[in-house]
């Protein structure tokens, strides 16, 4: 079926630490991987995507890994700071009809000075 | 360059109530998604269109129809609110879904 499993739902850290977040997704036919942060009574907002042609990109403190075999992809933080506290969605998209976008359920991270 | 305009921002219905909510983009966008966001839900995907004239159901489409006449608009209509229909509303539109989405601002709505 069409799912994509976040893991962890909560992730508390000190600032400067790294926070690692994964999703696994169950259609092998997905080939775009987005990351995306919502700030609390904010709209959600694109900060990081991969396609399945690359294993990891890169941008500033943040990374995106992809594994297609295991069928999982993770967000990186490193350096975390205050303003990193936010919720973070994965995101992967399904066939069957017309391809479309489905979320994982979300990481509460909570980043403490 | 407005991006994605949602009406209204606020919304209280009583039951059985319908209603429609408006999404507007102005990108030429030619994917449109509205997705509904419960707490500890994440974002679940009601309805999406591919192009004028397309469109599918997404994973939670019971008690919501979508239309597609053009490209800048899709709205989402209640056809008789329920309480389990409280949420908050967010609309999206993108180039294809292989490519970063653009949300609009939200609509919670209430249902009493």
């Amino acid at each position: 079926g069409e799912n994509v499993e976040q893991h962890p739902s909560t992730l508390s850290v000190q600032e400067g630490d790294s926070a690692v977040i994964k999703c696994t997704y169950s259609d092998s036919a997905s080939n775009y991987f987005p990351w995306y942060k919502q700030e609390l009574g904010k709209r959600p907002q694109l900060i990081i995507d991969i396609r399945s042609n690359v294993g990891e990109k890169k941008d500033q403190r943040i990374a995106v890994t992809l594994n297609k075999t295991a069928k999982h992809f993770s967000l990186h933080i490193t350096e975390t700071q205050p303003e990193d506290s936010a919720v973070y969605f994965c995101a992967a998209p399904f066939s069957g009809g017309y391809n479309k976008l489905i979320f994982g359920a979300g990481t509460r991270l909570a980043v403490h000075p | 360059n407005a991006g994605v305009t949602q009406t209204p921002k606020f919304q209280v219905l009583k039951t059985g109530q319908s209603m429609t909510l408006q999404c507007a983009q102005d990108m030429n966008h030619e994917y449109m998604s509205w997705y509904r966001q419960d707490p500890g839900m994440g974002l679940r995907l009601i309805h999406y269109s591919v192009g004028a004239g397309i469109t599918d159901q997404g994973e939670v489409p019971n008690g919501y129809n979508v239309s597609r006449s053009t490209t800048e608009d899709f709205p989402l209509r209640l056809l008789s609110a329920a309480p389990s229909q409280t949420s908050v509303y967010f609309c999206a539109s993108s180039f294809e879904v292989n490519y970063g989405y653009t949300f609009g601002s939200g609509t919670r709505l209430t249902v009493v």
